[in-house]
């Protein structure tokens, strides 16, 4: 089945600096990759997600890149603000029928310093 | 449109008690799942549904029974509590598999002593 590694488990910034998240993904039928943001004791909801015939996708001060052939995509938040403090989630699924089950990495918590 | 709802939202047990956590959406979608989330362990699946009538077992689906008799319900059924079992519990539904964004109830914290 899929397995989806996520780095860092745990990453503190300034306000106004950039943040980077990394996952990387076993199967190569994977096809979409959604970021999700979970805020503490708030239920994850979607900020942003990615198909594989895309490399990149941005909304506003978030993006997120994806590089099939090595299996990995990373989510980018520029100019963090304290209310970007929470834990990030990466998934992947297959929509074609294969591992359509989502996978989700095991998450990034984000601290952002005023 | 109410989205995922979850009930309890806190619950206490005693080992070896039981217990249904109700999960239910009114978004028509097809697909349902439930996961436990453990500090430094991500979302975990427990068992998911493709549809009426259909289950299947997840990542952790020891302990724990779900049916799917309708659209809209997904319970999930703890057969004898075990402090193992101390977690959120957080129901998901999406239009399909795969390819589409999870919608997420609000949780279930519960603790067994």
């Amino acid at each position: 089945g899929e397995n989806v590694e996520q780095h860092p488990s745990t990453l503190s910034v300034q306000e106004g600096d950039s943040a980077v998240i990394k996952c990387t993904y076993s199967d190569s039928a994977s096809n979409y990759f959604p970021w999700y943001k979970q805020e503490l004791g708030k239920r994850p909801q979607l900020i942003i997600d990615i198909r594989s015939n895309v490399g990149e996708k941005k909304d506003q001060r978030i993006a997120v890149t994806l590089n099939k052939t090595a299996k990995h995509f990373s989510l980018h938040i520029t100019e963090t603000q304290p209310e970007d403090s929470a834990v990030y989630f990466c998934a992947a699924s297959d929509s074609s029928g294969g591992s359509y089950i989502p996978t989700f990495g095991r998450g990034t918590s984000l601290i952002v310093h005023p | 449109n109410a989205g995922v709802t979850q009930t309890p939202k806190f619950q206490v047990l005693k080992t070896g008690q039981s217990m249904t956590l109700q999960c239910a959406q009114d978004m028509n979608h097809e697909y349902m799942s439930w996961y436990r989330q453990d500090p430094g362990m991500g979302l975990r699946l427990i068992h998911y549904s493709v549809g009426a009538g259909i289950t299947d077992q997840g990542e952790v689906p020891n302990g724990y029974n779900v049916s799917r008799s309708t659209t809209e319900d997904f319970p999930l059924r703890l057969l004898s509590a075990a402090p193992s079992q101390t977690s959120v519990y957080f129901c998901a539904s999406s239009y399909q598999t795969g390819g589409d964004e999870q919608f997420f109830g609000p949780g279930t914290r519960l603790t067994v002593l």
